[in-house]
């Protein structure tokens, strides 16, 4: 069955801090997807990144970097430099290929990014 | 805007009431679905449909009803509503599968509802 495990419920941080948000995720598949979301204090989901089981590199979006690690079924995002409008709740998400569609969500973990 | 468009934004619901909660996409998404969002739950499917037509059970789908009549619409019914229903719900859209399997899922704002 799949699993995703974010297990920092919380983080506080002072701005400009470099912060790490930690996923683990667990699944028999072959192929899958593992994505993350950012969920703002105003509540809506947004889209952050994507990432193919088949397709180990690692990205950085500015601040946003994305480390996958297929030996450890980890993808750690982390900010550099952080700022106060990274404030907010990210979820990490996976989801096979076929079957029915179900995307799986961790709890979630909530930063806090103090000025 | 292209998305997902979710009414009402908020609302507040007496035990026993009834109530719809509407989900449009214009994105001609094949694949659509309602979460529910709980505090230290994340983010939980309730229902799903595949196409016009076609609709499934998620995890939690106890309570709640939908329907599938067309492309664009996928409406959360609730018949006798429940304090435990007390949540935000989410509804989510994206490319069916296949080649698309990799596409991300687009939300739309959510819909916070309160039952007393």
């Amino acid at each position: 069955a799949q699993k995703v495990t974010q297990a920092q419920t919380e983080i506080s941080v002072v701005e400009k801090e470099d912060v790490t948000l930690d996923c683990v995720y667990e699944t028999r598949d072959t192929t899958y997807y593992l994505f993350w979301y950012k969920q703002p204090p105003s509540g809506e989901l947004v889209f952050l990144i994507r990432r193919n089981s088949f397709d180990e590199q690692n990205e950085i979006s500015g601040r946003y970097s994305w480390n996958f690690q297929k030996s450890t079924s980890s993808f750690n995002f982390t900010i550099t430099a952080s700022q106060v409008v990274d404030s907010a709740v990210y979820f990490c998400a996976q989801k096979t290929q076929g079957g029915s569609e179900k995307l799986v969500f961790g709890k979630g973990t909530k930063l806090t990014v103090n000025p | 805007n292209a998305g997902v468009t979710q009414t009402p934004k908020f609302h507040i619901l007496k035990t026993g009431q009834s109530m719809t909660l509407q989900c449009a996409q214009d994105m001609n998404h094949g694949y659509l679905s309602w979460y529910r969002q709980d505090p230290g739950m994340g983010l939980r499917r309730i229902h799903y449909s595949v196409a016009a037509g076609i609709t499934d059970k998620g995890e939690v789908p106890d309570g709640y009803n939908v329907s599938r009549s067309n492309t664009e619409d996928f409406p959360l019914r609730l018949e006798s509503a429940a304090p435990s229903q007390t949540s935000v719900y989410f509804c989510a859209s994206s490319y069916f599968r296949i080649l698309f399997s990799n596409q991300p899922q687009h939300f739309g704002d959510g819909t916070r509802l309160s039952i007393l």
